[in-house]
């Protein structure tokens, strides 16, 4: 089926620093969305993103968060700064329109110290 | 999570038998997907759903969205079909998934 790639697949950052998740979402989709998953539980959704704009956002997608697309490169998550509880596996998805299925990439594993 | 409720949380199977997992809605739910989380970590597509049955192999599925809930059945299990299954559904209009808490299924020889 269609691949959603991310880069890195694990990164250990010190708190306070600032990290970059990116995704390469599938060529043709236009909605993009970042999910987290802390210890194999519950998929959180963080964030969806569509025409360069943010179109919903969940209380997990604290101020520190942003997200951009630039010229249609990677979809990336960025973090500034980090703190402990950000620690989890970050899910990239992507999806032909809103209410079509969803592809996911598989993860990036980030550990705050 | 609340809103998408996922039973049971935990299921071992001989290998051959038949088995089904099932996801409660308290949100109206417009589309469902299925997933498999394998041992690495990786999510794989079963199903995405608008109401109805889909049927893939040994596995089937159907999505009853007046009586908010989704089944999936899975017949002569396999070892590999051993991992985390999560329901997820849709109810914006954004796309955004509200996942269950899966259902750990461990299929022994």
């Amino acid at each position: 089926g269609p691949k959603v790639l991310q880069i890195p697949s694990h990164q250990i950052i010190d708190m306070g620093q600032m990290v970059t998740l990116n995704c390469d979402p599938v060529s043709n989709h236009l909605y993009f969305y970042w999910y987290k998953q802390i210890l194999g539980q519950q998929m959180e959704f963080l964030v969806n993103f569509y025409n360069g704009k943010v179109m919903e956002k969940s209380k997990l997608f604290k101020d520190q968060f942003s997200v951009e697309r630039p010229d249609g490169s990677y979809f990336t998550l960025k973090i500034q700064p980090t703190a402990l509880e950000d620690s989890a596996v970050y899910f990239c998805a992507s999806s032909l329109d809103s209410g079509y299925e969803q592809y996911f990439g598989p993860g990036t594993r980030l550990t705050v110290l | 999570g609340d809103k998408v409720k996922q039973s049971p949380s935990a299921l071992s199977l001989q290998e051959g038998t038949n088995s089904a997992l099932r996801c409660n809605f308290s949100i109206a739910a417009t589309t469902v997907q299925w997933f498999l989380q394998n041992p690495r970590g990786s999510l794989i597509n079963l199903f995405y759903l608008v109401p109805g049955t889909k049927e893939n192999g040994r596995l089937k599925s159907a999505f009853d969205s007046k009586e908010s809930y989704s089944t999936l059945h899975i017949r002569d299990a396999q070892l590999e079909d051993s991992g985390t299954y999560f329901c997820a559904a849709e109810n914006t209009n954004t796309g955004k998934l509200t996942f269950g808490d899966g259902t750990v299924l461990t299929v022994k020889p």
